[in-house]
């Protein structure tokens, strides 16, 4: 069966510092990646999604990147952090057509002071 | 327009009732939709997924989908409080590749 993790788990960072986030996939191949952010009492926003290594299409200009290194391993980065940036990070896999269900990994809390 | 509205609520329900739960969309070129349920504090959790018009049942959850007056919803019958819970609604374009589009969800409270 397939299994999504992520970390780290919660995350508090200042304002101004770097910040990288980890998402790994098992038990699939080439599955279709995705990086959604859910500020509070907001709903998802999709960030980034990638079908295949180094390959990202962006969804919001903002400060923050994605990268996918390898098949199975989607990073999620920022050279400066921001206040707004603060919210609950969800990776998502999915295994492409035809049915497109997207499967969503624990999440990573992260809070900007 | 939204692309994906939903009723944010709360809903409340007693225990054992049906809970109804609805979602429009704006793109008639929508082709797959999705029902997750979210706890608090949790990442979202997929239940159930409806591709053509009609009902679709899987145990105490139907989704239901007519893509004429592009609507979709969730029915959970005999509720229990561990039903109290976000259920969002997400909505697959053609046009956005593989990306789902959600909405704000709609939180459920059943009593018991």
């Amino acid at each position: 069966s397939q299994t999504i993790h992520q970390w780290p788990a919660t995350l508090v960072q200042p304002v101004g510092s770097p910040l990288s986030l980890e998402c790994t996939v098992e038990g699939t191949s080439n599955p279709n990646l995705y990086w959604y952010r859910q500020a509070a009492g907001r709903g998802l926003q999709l960030l980034f999604y990638s079908v295949g290594i180094g390959q990202i299409s962006s969804e919001v200009p903002q400060n923050l990147s994605a990268s996918r290194p390898q098949d199975r391993q989607f990073i999620l980065s920022s050279k400066k952090l921001l206040l707004s940036d603060s919210g609950f990070y969800l990776c998502a896999w999915s295994p492409g057509g035809p049915t497109y269900e997207q499967y969503f990994g624990p999440g990573t809390r992260l809070t900007v002071t | 327009q939204k692309e994906v509205e939903q009723n944010s609520g709360p809903l409340s329900v007693p225990e054992g009732a049906i809970a109804s739960l609805n979602c429009t969309y704006s793109d008639r070129g929508s082709q797959s939709f999705f029902w997750y349920r979210q706890y608090s504090g949790k990442s979202p959790e997929l239940i159930m997924s409806i591709y053509s018009n009609g009902d679709k049942e899987d145990g105490r959850f139907t989704a239901q989908l007519n893509k004429a007056s592009q609507y979709v919803s969730l029915l959970i019958r005999d509720s229990q409080p561990s039903d109290s819970a976000t259920y969002l609604c997400a909505v697959r374009r053609v046009q956005a590749g593989t990306a789902l589009i959600f909405g704000k969800g709609t939180t459920l409270s059943v009593s018991s």
